[in-house]
């Protein structure tokens, strides 16, 4: 059965860079059948898919247009688990995020989440 | 990207049927087969009820299916009971440079 554990800090100060990390067990973060999803959710934004890394050969990544100039999504092999990275944030990036496994191959869907984390941006 | 729309509420009686839409266009519900639907009850993480428009995963119960007809997607409800009281959000594939683009969502209340 596989599990998603999110962790990172639930408040940042504008401008700074918000920091999460999703721990995968069940599943390998370089299976070459799966993606790693970051997504958000907010009252005025709804549910907001922000990125996603995944292992074809090479890694690669693909990244929201809205957030595509402040976003980093990285493995991390060694621990199994990945990371969501989201520089100069403002109050609007307040919101739950979620990290979410992609069943990967000729579909796109979400079948695993984490629980979410709510991070806050504020002074 | 825009969200695809849905309609904000939809409700009925316990055993009754409801179909909630979710309108997109042909670069992402009416250009692919990869529509998803995911059920939120308060304060959980969205599950997945349907992918690639009317498939169901292990363990989720038949009455919830999916359809498309040209940019729209359906997910029907059938048999309605108080546990299927949530919001229900829908999601495609969009040939844009953003992969996913989620629906505006649904609550569902069980009258």
């Amino acid at each position: 059965q596989v599990q998603l554990q999110q962790s990172g800090p639930g408040l940042v100060k504008p401008s700074q860079t918000l920091s999460l990390t999703c721990a995968i067990s069940g599943d390998s973060v370089s299976s070459t059948s799966s993606a790693w999803n970051w997504i958000r959710q907010s009252p005025s934004r709804g549910l907001e898919w922000l990125g996603r890394t995944y292992f074809e050969s090479k890694w690669g990544s693909d990244y929201a247009v809205s957030v595509k100039s402040r976003i980093t999504i990285n493995p991390d092999t060694s621990k199994n688990q990945f990371s969501l990275q989201l520089n100069s944030v403002t109050p609007e990036d307040t919101a739950v995020y979620y990290c979410a496994r992609e069943a990967q191959g000729a579909t796109y869907y979400m079948d695993v989440w984490g629980k979410g984390t709510t991070v806050t941006v504020s002074s | 990207q825009s969200a695809l729309t849905q309609p904000a509420s939809v409700s009925g009686s316990p055993g009754q049927s409801i179909t909630i839409s979710c309108a997109g266009t042909s670069s992402d519900v009416g250009g692919w087969n990869y529509v998803s639907w995911y059920q939120q009850h308060p304060g959980k993480a969205p599950k997945l009820m349907i992918y690639d428009v009317s498939y169901r995963p292990s363990g989720v119960s038949n009455r919830f299916s999916g359809s498309k007809s040209g940019n729209t997607a359906s997910l029907t409800i059938s048999g309605l009971q108080a546990e299927d009281e949530a919001d229900y959000y829908c999601s495609s594939y969009t040939s844009s440079s953003t992969v996913y683009v989620f629906g505006t969502g649904s609550k569902v209340t069980v009258l």
